[in-house]
């Protein structure tokens, strides 16, 4: 069974520090990584993807990707109590049906005034 | 923007009854997808679609079915609602091809089966 593994938290920082949400995968071959943002009572949005070794910045946001650690990771720099959200990392492996992402079950992100 | 709806937010069912819920996507998108999230389990697969009257069962396809008439819409059917199906059910679709796969989500369905 392919999995996605995420610590669920709460993870909690203070308003202005940087968090650092991980992501470890089971299937070496993965080829594409994503990172969604769900508030609480709302559906998943997605914030980041990445496909490359390496970093990727949007904004306030960084997705780091290690192919050969399995790993991938989102910082939130100048974390704002608005970034207050269950964080999903999902995956599609290689190989794996048309379009069909594997899910980990979110890391609960806390930000304090 | 990619546009994704479902039909309702909340939705309240009798065991036993037979339920629909609709999505509808506005990106030409050709996969599909229908998941229900609960708490500690995540986001779970229902069934997915990746072309016109195409279906394919996810991890927990037991007591729905879905029906895919045209490109832009998916619906999913609870056959015969039991409370056990009460949850949050959330519809995505993506592109299929190269290096894409992202999937986007509509605002999700709570329902309760009481």
């Amino acid at each position: 069974q392919k999995e996605v593994e995420q610590n669920s938290g709460p993870l909690s920082v203070p308003e202005g520090a940087i968090a650092s949400l991980n992501c470890t995968y089971s299937d070496r071959g993965s080829q594409s990584f994503f990172w969604y943002r769900q508030y609480s009572g709302k559906s998943p949005e997605l914030i980041m993807f990445i496909y490359s070794n390496g970093d990727k910045e949007d904004g306030r946001f960084t997705a780091q990707l290690n192919k050969a650690s399995q790993y991938v990771s989102l910082l939130i720099r100048d974390s704002q109590p608005s970034d207050s959200a269950t964080y999903l990392c999902a995956v599609k492996e290689a190989g794996g049906s048309q379009g069909n992402l594997i899910f980990g079950k979110g890391t609960k992100l806390s930000v304090k005034p | 923007d990619v546009k994704v709806t479902q039909s309702s937010r909340y939705l309240v069912k009798r065991t036993g009854e037979k339920v629909f819920l609709e999505c509808v996507q506005d990106m030409d998108h050709e996969n599909m997808f229908w998941y229900r999230q609960d708490p500690g389990l995540g986001l779970r697969l229902i069934y997915f679609s990746y072309d016109v009257k195409m279906k394919e069962k996810g991890d927990i396809p037991e007591g729905y079915s879905v029906s895919r008439e045209k490109k832009e819409r998916f619906s999913l059917i609870l056959e015969s609602a039991s409370t056990n199906q009460t949850s949050m059910y959330l519809c995505a679709s993506s592109f299929h091809g190269q290096g894409g796969y992202e999937q986007y989500f509509g605002p999700g369905t709570r329902l309760t089966v009481t």
